[in-house]
């Protein structure tokens, strides 16, 4: 079946630690997404890919960064200059036209121990 | 920022009534989409509705598009206990790239 496979379900970081989140999808999709949930705050974009090799920063960028190396796979890192990383993390990809729905992925919570 | 706002924050409901949830936004869009969440998991994609479009059915869903209000509103009929779940809008951009902005989610139980 296609989907979108996010890794962990739940990760751990150190205070001062980098950590990556895994995103892949099977779905043949060309655009991916990195949202962050916080409670009660909704959904935030954090960063975007629309063609491998090209991403864009979102509205919470800083302290965060991604790579596009392949059109499966999406990964991003919580660097240690995320402040405040503690949060639900979503990934998402759709087909690059513009009027589909997002797939997500089941989501990565962090947390800073 | 946050683009769409919905409305109630919170609504509860019994099993069998119907449950209206609204949304408004402030820019010009694409296309307006509704997802569910339920607790701790991912988003489901439930719905989109075009700029050009006014009404979408789908199943028990029915989603109304005022773009003149920038609003757009949620109905789904005969509630069940399984439609426990957050609800968000969603807008895309009139831009050529997609990228949705998400409100804040609404809360709907569905009390059996």
């Amino acid at each position: 079946d296609g989907g979108i496979t996010q890794s962990p379900k739940y990760l751990f970081r150190k205070e001062g630690q980098n950590v990556t989140l895994s995103c892949e999808q099977n779905l043949n999709h060309d655009a991916m997404y990195w949202y962050r949930q916080d409670p009660g705050q909704g959904l935030r974009l954090i960063y975007y890919s629309q063609i491998v090799n090209d991403f864009q920063k979102g509205d919470i960028a800083e302290g965060y960064s991604v790579s596009r190396e392949k059109k499966e796979s999406f990964p991003l890192t919580v660097t240690s200059a995320q402040k405040n990383p503690t949060a639900f993390y979503l990934c998402a990809s759709t087909p690059y036209r513009q009027g589909y729905g997002y797939t997500f992925g089941s989501g990565t919570r962090l947390t800073v121990v | 920022s946050q683009q769409g706002e919905e409305d109630p924050q919170a609504l509860s409901i019994q099993e069998g009534e119907n449950a209206t949830m609204n949304c408004s936004y402030k820019t010009s869009i694409n296309n307006l989409q509704w997802y569910r969440q339920n607790s701790g998991r991912g988003l489901v994609h439930l719905i989109l509705i075009r700029s050009n479009e006014r009404e979408k059915h789908s199943g028990r869903l029915r989603v109304t598009l005022d773009t003149s209000k920038k609003s757009s509103s949620l109905l789904i009929t005969a509630s069940r206990a399984a439609d426990t779940a957050s609800y968000f809008c969603a807008t895309d951009g009139a831009g050529a790239n997609s990228k949705l902005t998400f409100g804040k989610g609404i809360t709907l139980s569905v009390r059996p």
